[in-house]
């Protein structure tokens, strides 16, 4: 399976922490993304890296990617409580399956106030 | 614009009775993907349409499953005869395909929370 699986399972900080998750998957990809799941509500996009790249940055958030170790990092730098959901890493296949966007199991973060 | 939407969004209903999942996807958007979610087998894509045609059904868990893109803004899922492991949160989720890049994200509705008693 090119499912992506997300490490912790589940992280609690304080506010003003900084949060890491990691995703690791199994098959080449053309690029990773990242989502993020309020309690009840479908999955926003948050951030897309393409496989030639190894870093990029939107807000508090930092994605790394290495393709060589098939991994890759979220970082929320000076958390809030509103941070508080599920984040999903999802991975789009190269060739016929680039459009085929498998998900990896979640990290769920709790922020405390 | 007002997102891709999902109804309904609860569903109870008992088993063997045939269910009817709807949704609209964002205007313009050539892509439709509809997924599963589960504690326990987290986010599957059951099966995806480009420009209204079903691309990749390889998702599709058994033969009482079906799903239909009549036209670009209207797609549904449809369950029949239903059965109680077909609780889950089902979610439509669509993309635009633009400048030639296959890079685009999916923007998801809320889903629809179906459980089968």
């Amino acid at each position: 399976s090119q499912q992506g699986e997300e490490d912790p399972q589940a992280l609690s900080i304080q506010e003003g922490e900084n949060a890491t998750m990691n995703c690791s998957y199994k098959t080449s990809i053309n690029n990773l993304q990242w989502y993020r799941q309020n309690s009840g509500r479908g999955l926003v996009h948050l951030i897309l890296i393409r496989s030639n790249e190894r870093e990029k940055h939107s807000g508090r958030l930092r994605v790394t990617l290495d393709t060589s170790k098939k991994s890759s990092s979220l970082l929320i730098t000076a958390s809030r409580a509103a941070d508080t959901a599920s984040y999903f890493c999802a991975t789009a296949g190269t060739l016929y399956n680039f459009n085929k966007f498998y998900f990896g199991s979640g990290t769920k973060l709790n922020v405390k106030p | 614009d007002a997102g891709v939407i999902q109804s309904p969004r609860h569903e109870v209903t008992e088993m063997g009775q045939e269910v009817t999942l709807r949704c609209k996807p964002i205007s313009g958007h050539d892509y439709l993907f509809w997924y599963r979610q589960t504690m326990m087998r987290g986010l599957e894509l059951l099966i995806y349409f480009n420009n209204n045609v079903p691309i990749d059904d390889s998702g599709m868990p058994e033969d009482r499953f079906s799903a239909k893109m009549p036209n670009a803004s209207f797609s549904t899922l449809k369950i029949q005869p239903s059965e109680p492991r077909d609780s889950a949160v089902y979610f439509c989720a669509s993309s635009l395909r633009s400048g030639g890049s296959y890079n685009s994200p999916l923007h998801f509705g809320n889903g629809t929370r179906l459980t089968v008693t």
